[in-house]
């Protein structure tokens, strides 16, 4: 079946910009996850969704971040004023989100260059 | 609070050797522990996951993993490496308690020689 899909795999935009990453998790999970993926800082988390639940920002590293997920499906991460520093690969994951611990599955990321 | 620690940045082994990746984690609880494989340019995949069951864990490509509470590890192994396996491997702990959000430790790069 489907992976994790995001879009786009790569986007350049220049230092101000604002910018939009889409993730589309699994079909039917209900756990969505955005992670970081930095040379200076690894792979860090960012923020979590389960359900209809609030979510979870506490990775987010300022308020120029923030997401959203409409319907419990498609996920959008949205990065305001853009800076040099937020140059990374933005990894999405999606889980089936039950009682136990889920496997987390990753899409193929969208690699962002502040110029 | 919790986090991984691996402890080479860097492996290099020759094909058809043994491979070790060693991995120390930190928790208040037990948690759950996970190895990826992340190949050039590629998605992160699972290679395994540990969630209180057995304490050895194989996973798929060969791999397998053990989980030692009392050395707090949970060290990668392979038999014999394939020049596929050249890749990053991170190794990651979670707790349901926080989410099941994932903590990554820095990665270990392995380079196969033929």
């Amino acid at each position: 079946g489907a992976g994790v899909s995001q879009s786009p795999s790569n986007k350049v935009t220049e230092k101000g910009k604002d910018v939009e990453l889409r993730c589309d998790p699994i079909s039917g999970h209900t756990a969505l996850y955005w992670y970081r993926q930095s040379l200076g800082q690894g792979l860090e988390f960012l923020i979590y969704f389960q359900g209809n639940s609030a979510p979870d920002k506490s990775g987010l590293p300022s308020d120029r971040f923030s997401a959203e997920r409409t319907g419990g499906s498609v996920s959008t991460l949205t990065i305001q004023r853009t800076q040099q520093e937020d140059s990374a690969v933005y990894l999405c994951a999606s889980s089936s989100g039950g009682p136990s611990t889920d496997t987390q599955y990753f899409g193929p990321g969208t690699r962002l260059t502040v110029l | 609070a919790q986090s991984v620690t691996q402890l080479d940045s860097h492996v290099s082994v020759s094909e058809g050797t043994p491979v070790l990746l060693r991995c120390n984690y930190s928790s208040s609880y037990s948690p759950s522990l996970f190895w990826y494989v992340q190949h050039p340019n590629k998605g992160l995949q699972l290679l395994l996951k540990y969630t209180s069951a057995a304490t050895l864990v194989k996973g798929i490509n060969g791999f397998e993993a053990e989980f030692k509470k009392s050395e707090t590890s949970f060290h990668l192994t392979k038999p014999s490496a394939h020049m596929s396996d050249a890749a990053e491997y991170f190794c990651v702990v979670s707790l349901k308690a926080a989410g099941n959000k994932l903590t990554f430790g820095g990665g270990t790069r392995v380079l196969v020689k033929p």
